[in-house]
This record gives structure tokens, sequence and C-alpha cells, in this order.
């Protein structure tokens, strides 16, 4: 099946400094993948979609300086927290979307913690 | 727009007994419709979707849901609860226009007693 990896898995971070968080997908290529956030014992709340070779559409609410989304091939996106402060800290998830037959799927990864320090 | 909501925050059962966990949602059209759990610290796994095809969907680990399009209603069961079933569950609808984007229920924490 279609598997989506993301990594780190867990990282720690000083407050002020910036953090990568690299979404892949494995074995297909994706068409768009999302980034969502989830706090503890709370739903996901999508912050933004992300198109190979165009920039990211971000939900309102969310500081497109403070989390810069790059999705430079068919396979990869990156989210980076710029200048993390702890109120960032936060399970992130990504997901990507492929069509397959003529049904779009979506899969997701499986998260990264981050926790600003 | 569209938006679900899952009416149990918490449900707890007993080892060998009926699930029910309960959703509702609202939509302008004919809705696509899925049920995701995640266990802690983990990612999600799709358990069952409904696009229009059957009302009564199957999913993987003896899960199922049923659409009701005259009660908006989209409630996930299972007959028998184990151990393993304890985890996050979310009701989710994919939004407008094809985006791909989806939107998530509050989630229903399953606790399954021994």
């Amino acid at each position: 099946g279609a598997v989506v990896s993301q990594h780190p898995s867990r990282v720690i971070c000083k407050s002020g400094t910036s953090v990568k968080i690299e979404c892949r997908s494995l074995d297909f290529q994706a068409t768009t993948m999302f980034w969502y956030r989830q706090f503890p014992k709370q739903s996901l709340m999508l912050m933004a979609t992300s198109n190979e070779g165009s920039k990211a559409t971000y939900e309102q609410g969310v500081e497109k300086d403070k989390f810069l989304i790059n999705h430079a091939s068919l396979t990869l996106s990156t989210l980076t927290v710029t200048s993390a402060h702890p109120e960032d800290s936060s399970f992130y998830i990504c997901s990507a979307r492929t069509l397959a037959g003529a049904f779009y799927e979506q899969y997701f990864g499986p998260g990264t913690r981050l926790t600003v320090t | 727009a569209q938006s679900v909501t899952q009416l149990d925050s918490h449900v707890s059962v007993s080892e060998g007994t009926p699930v029910l966990l309960r959703c509702n949602y609202s939509s302008s059209y004919s809705p696509s419709l899925f049920w995701y759990v995640q266990h802690p610290n983990k990612g999600l796994q799709l358990l069952l979707k409904y696009t229009s095809a059957a009302t009564l969907v199957k999913g993987i680990n003896g899960f199922e849901a049923e659409f009701k399009k005259s009660e908006t209603s989209f409630h996930l069961t299972k007959p028998s609860a184990h151990m393993s079933d304890a985890a996050e569950y979310f009701c989710v609808v994919a939004g407008s226009s094809n985006t791909g984007k989806l939107i998530f229920g509050q989630g229903t924490t399953l606790q399954v007693k021994p």
C-alpha cells in the first residue's frame, strides 16, 4: 500500500530556532500534500495545502511566514517552523493525495512531535 | 459548508461488547465520509470510507458504518470490541470542490475495559 513518511518523528529545539520537517510519499507521486497540526487530545486542524511547484495555500489564521512550506517534487514537501516558540509545540501530520483509479486517495504520515523549550 | 459532529467525546465499553461511535454530518451536496483511527502518538489509519456507493460500508478490523441520508448520520459500529481497539476515532468529511481538504470531527476516545 501507499506509504507516507515523516522525518524526524520527534524533535526538540530551543526557542528562536527553526525546525524543518519532511514529508515524503515513498511509493507514489503526490499531486497534493497537506499539513495538519494536532494539539494534545484535540482534533487535526488543516494548516495548508501544498501543490508541487506552486505556492502553498494557507488556512485562515495560519501565519505563512511562520510556517514555510516547500513542495519541491511530487514526492517531497517540507514544513519549516521559523523562530519557534513554546506555543508552536505540537504534533504535525502530513498527508499526500494521489489519483487511484477514478478517485483520489489520501494517505497520512506518522506525524512529527515538535517540542520547543 | 461541510462539517461533522461526533456526538460523544468518550465511549467506554467492555471487551467483547458492541461498539457504537456516533457521527452526524452537514453537507450541501452528497458527501464523501471517512472514519480514521489514531493510536497514541501515531498517525492516522483509514478504517473505511463512503463515496456514494453502498450505504453500508465495511472496513478493516471488523468495523462498519452506515450512511443514512435522512438522519445525516454516519455511525461507526463493531459487533465485538477488542482491547486493541482502544484509540481515538475521527469522523471526517471531504471538503467541497474536490480540493482534497478533509474536515475532521473532534474525535471520540474509545476505552475498552477487560
